[in-house]
């Protein structure tokens, strides 16, 4: 079955790097772009960007086009987000989510992973 | 950047209707999926292209988009229905990003 396995939760210091992985598996990974998604505690969900799985292309919201970055390991069907120079605010559960097309735009979300929670304290 | 603007929240009673809005600017031009929320649980895609059920969600959740507002309806609601609904769609400005509703909490009564 359709699966995105998520790594584990971290906290991180202020000023440092996250990097968070997202494993498919049960479907042809090329097939569908991925979109990653967080919400900061008790708050909505905020998009923040997309990967076409397929070729490398990418949207992006301002907030990683500022401070961070999705990439593609096909060897393992994994898509990786790094957000740097963490703030306080960036304090959330960072979820993957398959897109129903290899192209996320105009697209919805059809499976997601677990989700990550992020901890961002001095 | 676009704005969907949802309820806070929606309070039904058990076996009756509830409708859940999402405004925007011409969002009927635009396309719109549904998502729902438990506590502690990752979202799950109730309705796809403003009107489509994935399968395993069941007839009881239907969508709706026209003019300046989209409707989620789940009829015959139960316990199992309260959740956080979030509406979403693409910007189809020159960024092309994604946005999200503020979302909605259905309480059952």
């Amino acid at each position: 079955q359709v699966k995105l396995v998520q790594s584990g939760d971290e906290v991180k210091r202020p000023g440092a790097s996250v990097r968070v992985s997202c494993q498919a598996s049960g479907y042809t990974f090329n097939n569908f772009g991925i979109t990653w998604v967080r919400q900061a505690p008790g708050q909505g969900l905020q998009w923040m960007g997309w990967i076409n799985t397929q070729n490398g292309d990418k949207n992006s919201a301002q907030i990683l086009r500022d401070r961070g970055t999705m990439t593609i390991d096909t060897s393992t069907s994994t898509v990786y987000l790094e957000l740097g120079n963490l703030r306080s605010d960036d304090t959330a559960v960072y979820f993957c989510a398959r897109c129903s097309s290899t192209s996320c735009y105009l697209n919805s979300f059809d499976r997601w992973g677990q989700g990550t929670r992020v901890t961002v304290a001095s | 950047s676009y704005v969907l603007t949802q309820p806070p929240s929606v309070s039904v009673a058990p076996g009756q209707t509830a409708t859940i809005t999402c405004g925007g600017h011409n969002i009927g031009t635009n396309i719109v999926h549904w998502y729902q929320q438990k506590p502690g649980q990752a979202p799950v895609l109730v309705i796809y292209h403003d009107t489509d059920r994935p399968s395993g969600i069941p007839e009881r959740f239907s969508g709706a988009n026209s003019g300046n507002t989209a409707t989620l309806t789940i009829s015959g609601v139960g316990v199992a229905d309260e959740a956080d609904y979030y509406c979403q769609v693409w910007d189809t400005s020159i960024e092309s990003w994604g946005v999200f509703g503020g979302g909605t909490q259905l309480i059952v009564l």
